[in-house]
């Protein structure tokens, strides 16, 4: 079993609506919680980034973390078509800096 | 310029071939890391390096070998490739935990 689960989707949404992605994870030393957002043929790109429990709000974006259930969670209102990709969750441990836990990844696309 | 490239960008080759991802970055981060992703997995860490001298395998290193060549420098080989080392690789730099893409490489083992 996979340290991060991510349902791959797809997760289809209308423009406008809110996206509610999310993650649960095993490894209950995971202390660093990231979100990725990765275009067709590019690269991952760093979206969110938050440590231990709590929101972290960032424009449309908004990140939480419960480490109680081991839940991860982003969302984003107003979604819109160029929110159109794949969304990687990603944890690390603190002593095991930088060796990152990906989940799988949920396509998401937003429908004009 | 893009500051993590990789050459090339698409390949296919065939079982049994040597074959050598290369990696290059101009953001001066010390750490550097290969990974492969494969629909379903995610992204799984092959090697990481945080230093020219610090080589360090990851979860799946079988098969494969790196280069730490230069501290902007960073080449993932397969020695001998086999039809289940076709993804896509990624390497990545990192800097107070955030890692830096390059565009990936498309790799196909016949």
């Amino acid at each position: 079993q996979k340290e991060v689960e991510q349902d791959p989707g797809p997760l289809s949404v209308p423009e406008g609506a809110i996206v509610s992605l999310n993650c649960t994870y095993s490894n209950s030393a995971f202390q660093y919680f990231m979100w990725y957002r990765q275009y067709s043929r590019k690269g991952p790109e760093l979206l969110m980034y938050t440590y231990s429990s709590g929101n972290k709000e960032d424009g449309r974006f908004t990140a939480q973390v419960d480490k109680s259930s081991k839940y991860i969670s982003l969302f984003i209102r107003d979604s819109q078509p160029s929110d159109s990709a794949t969304y990687l969750c990603a944890t690390a441990a603190t002593d095991s800096w930088g060796k990152l836990q990906f989940g799988a990844g949920t396509q998401v696309v937003v429908t004009p | 310029d893009a500051d993590v490239t990789q050459t090339p960008r698409n390949r296919i080759t065939k079982t049994g071939k040597r074959i050598m991802l290369e990696c290059s970055q101009t953001k001066g981060h010390d750490r550097m890391y290969w990974y492969r992703q494969d629909p379903g997995l995610g992204l799984r860490l092959i090697y990481y390096s945080f230093d020219v001298k610090d080589i360090n395998k990851g979860e799946i290193s079988d098969g494969y070998s790196v280069s730490r060549q230069a501290q902007a420098k960073f080449s993932l080989s397969l020695e001998s490739a086999i039809p289940n080392q076709t993804a896509l690789y990624f390497c990545a730099t990192e800097v107070l935990g955030t890692q830096y893409f390059g565009p990936g490489t498309r790799l196909t083992v016949l």
